[in-house]
């Protein structure tokens, strides 16, 4: 079942903090975080596991409730190179391919 | 290292006619998978290669066959194309599907008239 992001659009000035929200009403494995740019390919940002591992971007920060089935992707001070739409992925082991949300779309502006 | 690789990145076709899509990866992954990408809808999974030799629908397989050449290689193929398939085509891999990030290829624009 395809997880739910919120807000499906946000603007930023420069500098600005945004939070980008994905929730399942499944239990969760993983969830994984991509952004894509315009007319390009999505590009890992980084993986939450069940358990508290992370890997990913040391730049990029996010969460993972668990017991919610909710990551949240926090950008903070965004730069103009932060827009593009963001995808989270979810999966409910580690041998089950993901299910992708419908995307952010994130604006930063000067 | 060249990652992910598509071809062809652009095709229009003619309702009825059929193509194959080409993806190949050096990474050496176990898994690989073909996405479609339509406005407004995300990334949805056409159908995926965990290992060489294996392969299982996704969330829209219907229309769609594939095969997993060999370990580098995975190919979709349209037989009869329809105007709903007019979409971006997106090829990935990774280690372990929910463990491992995904690597992706520049992907194929497809238009079906």
């Amino acid at each position: 079942q395809q997880p739910v992001q919120s807000p499906q659009a946000v603007i930023l000035r420069e500098g600005e903090d945004a939070v980008i929200n994905c929730s399942s009403s499944k239990a969760l494995y993983s969830v994984h975080w991509y952004r894509q740019k315009h007319g390009e390919a999505p590009v890992f940002l980084m993986i939450l596991l069940k358990g508290g591992e992370q890997k990913g971007h040391e730049k990029i920060s996010a969460s993972f409730n668990e017991k919610k089935q909710q990551s949240s992707l926090y950008l903070t001070a965004s730069q103009l190179s932060y827009s593009g739409t963001y995808f989270c992925g979810t999966s409910n082991s580690g041998n089950t391919p993901l299910v992708f949300g419908k995307g952010t779309r994130l604006s930063v502006i000067a | 290292n060249a990652g992910v690789t598509q071809t062809p990145k652009f095709q229009v076709l003619k309702t009825g006619q059929s193509m194959t899509l080409q993806c190949a990866q050096d990474m050496n992954h176990n898994s690989m998978y073909w996405y479609r990408q339509d406005p407004g809808m995300g990334l949805r999974l056409i159908y995926y290669s965990a290992s060489e030799g294996t392969t299982d629908k996704g969330e829209v397989p219907n229309g769609y066959n594939v095969s997993r050449l060999n370990k580098r290689e995975f190919s979709l193929r349209l037989e009869s194309a329809a105007p709903s398939q007019t979409s971006v085509y997106f090829c990935a891999s990774s280690g372990l599907a929910g463990y491992n990030e995904q690597f992706f290829g520049p992907g194929t624009r497809l238009t079906v008239l």
